[in-house]
């Protein structure tokens, strides 16, 4: 597609529970992330990737959420056990990165998952 | 650690007139990436426009203009002829140039938003 594709676009979900969130990305783009938003909040860092290999992980908060990207292409961020407290928009997005360059990348988000933990 | 700081929850403006969203930020670096986006009720995320930190002049992309104080770490939105498609929630990001190893760092620190309404 031209876009980043989330899905679901809707998640209900009991708490306890656990959920997988899908993200595609934009096709050739290198890097993949996850941001978390909650009502009326801006969007926090969750994780990202380039290629396959997580990079960065500081914003995941807590060992209940993980993500893996396992073919360097479409990722999964999964939250176990969820809570009410990770009732949220979770947006993808991704970037055209190119190496050892100055030159910028800009984000290309997806419409979001919105999760809501009963 | 970065932070970026919108002070204004809510903006009004009436259609056709000018609308400006404040944003500060703080940081240690020196060259960086700064961002407006725009989330309108569909829940997209638009990029409204950009500005990199090296650059004087102040970016602009037809009726968006950013005014960009480097010193005071201010970098606020202007909006002229506002048009009722532009009410939606705006976000002012920052975004590191590049990390110590030298290849580019998508990570964006955003702000708390501002919900701009245009009235007709």
């Amino acid at each position: 597609g031209a876009g980043v594709s989330q899905s679901p676009r809707y998640k209900v979900t009991k708490r306890g529970q656990d959920v997988a969130l899908r993200c595609d990305p934009i096709s050739g783009h290198v890097s993949l992330y996850w941001y978390r938003q909650a009502l009326g909040q801006g969007p926090e860092f969750l994780t990202y990737f380039n290629y396959e290999a997580q990079q960065d992980k500081s914003g995941l908060p807590n060992d209940r959420f993980s993500a893996e990207r396992p073919e360097g292409s479409i990722s999964t961020l999964t939250i176990q056990r969820t809570e009410q407290r990770d009732s949220a928009m979770y947006r993808c997005a991704s970037s055209l990165q190119v190496r050892d360059t100055i030159r910028d990348s800009p984000l290309h988000f997806g419409n979001g998952t919105r999760l809501t933990v009963t | 650690a970065q932070t970026v700081t919108q002070s204004q929850p809510e903006m009004s403006v009436q259609e056709a007139e000018t609308v400006t969203l404040s944003c500060t930020y703080d940081t240690s670096e020196s060259d960086y990436y700064l961002f407006w986006y725009k989330q309108p009720p569909s829940r997209q995320m638009i990029l409204v426009i950009r500005q990199e930190a090296y650059k004087q002049q102040n970016a602009t992309e037809n009726r968006f203009s950013v005014n960009f104080q480097k010193a005071a770490k201010s970098f606020s939105l202007k909006i002229s002829d506002s048009q009722l498609g532009d009410a939606a929630m705006y976000f002012c990001a920052y975004r590191r140039a590049r990390n110590a190893g030298g290849t580019s760092y998508g990570k964006l620190t955003f702000g708390q938003g501002t919900i701009l309404t245009v009235h007709p």
